[in-house]
């Protein structure tokens, strides 16, 4: 089945750059998202990127995707206090026959950053 | 405009008894889905619905069951509670597949004991 990997702990600087891995094992993920989870609060969508792109910035944050490693992250530039969160790693796969299209999720990564 | 809005935020139920989690998708969105997140864990995927119909599950029983409204609305409903069905249960919404991600709510925190 699939699996999705990430660090569980990442701690920077403010104003530092911080890159939260990810690994996943399905090799049919279409989309693949990275979440921010604040404490006791839902999840926000960050950003996506499709799994034909190899690269999408969205103003601080930069997602990187090797399809052929099966190995996504995400950089965020010059991190400030209002970073620190948990970071989740998710995939979509089409499910044939069904057209629907669950999330996986990784275990997530805490992010703390020190002013 | 609001998002997706769940109720109650928090309940306390007695193992046994049975509990309905409800969530109102965001205006325009017609696809919901449910997950729970267990304390230091990834959410997972219990099942969505679409068109008023489950159109795919996860990996849970059948005490979890579900159902959409005409409104777009869905409940959530878990029988037989189990001390291990504590968790945050999220409710996520979407247009058609979701490909461009889905919108969370704050989510229920379901304590069973």
């Amino acid at each position: 089945g699939e699996d999705v990997e990430q660090s569980l702990f990442l701690s920077v600087r403010e104003g530092d750059s911080s890159v939260i891995n990810c690994t996943y094992t399905d090799s049919s993920s279409t989309y693949l998202y990275w979440y921010k989870q604040e404490p006791g609060a839902g999840l926000q969508l960050l950003t996506y990127i499709f799994s034909n792109m190899d690269m999408k910035q969205d103003q601080r944050l930069t997602v990187l995707l090797n399809k052929k490693d099966k190995h996504l992250s995400l950089r965020i530039a010059d991190t400030q206090t209002g970073d620190s969160a948990i970071y989740f790693c998710a995939e979509s796969g089409t499910d044939s026959g069904a057209g629907s299209y669950q999330l996986t999720f990784g275990k997530g990564t805490k992010l703390s950053v020190i002013p | 405009d609001a998002g997706v809005t769940q109720s109650p935020t928090h309940l306390i139920k007695t193992r046994g008894q049975q509990v309905t989690l409800r969530c109102s998708p965001k205006s325009g969105h017609d696809t919901v889905s449910w997950y729970q997140q267990a304390l230091g864990q990834g959410p997972q995927f219990i099942f969505q619905y679409y068109e008023e119909e489950e159109r795919q599950r996860g990996n849970f029983p059948d005490r979890f069951s579900g159902h959409q409204f005409p409104n777009y609305s869905s409940e959530l409903n878990v029988n037989a509670l189990l001390l291990g069905d504590s968790a945050l249960y999220l409710c996520a919404s979407s247009t058609g597949t979701g490909f461009y991600g889905y919108t969370f709510g704050s989510g229920t925190r379901l304590t069973v004991v």
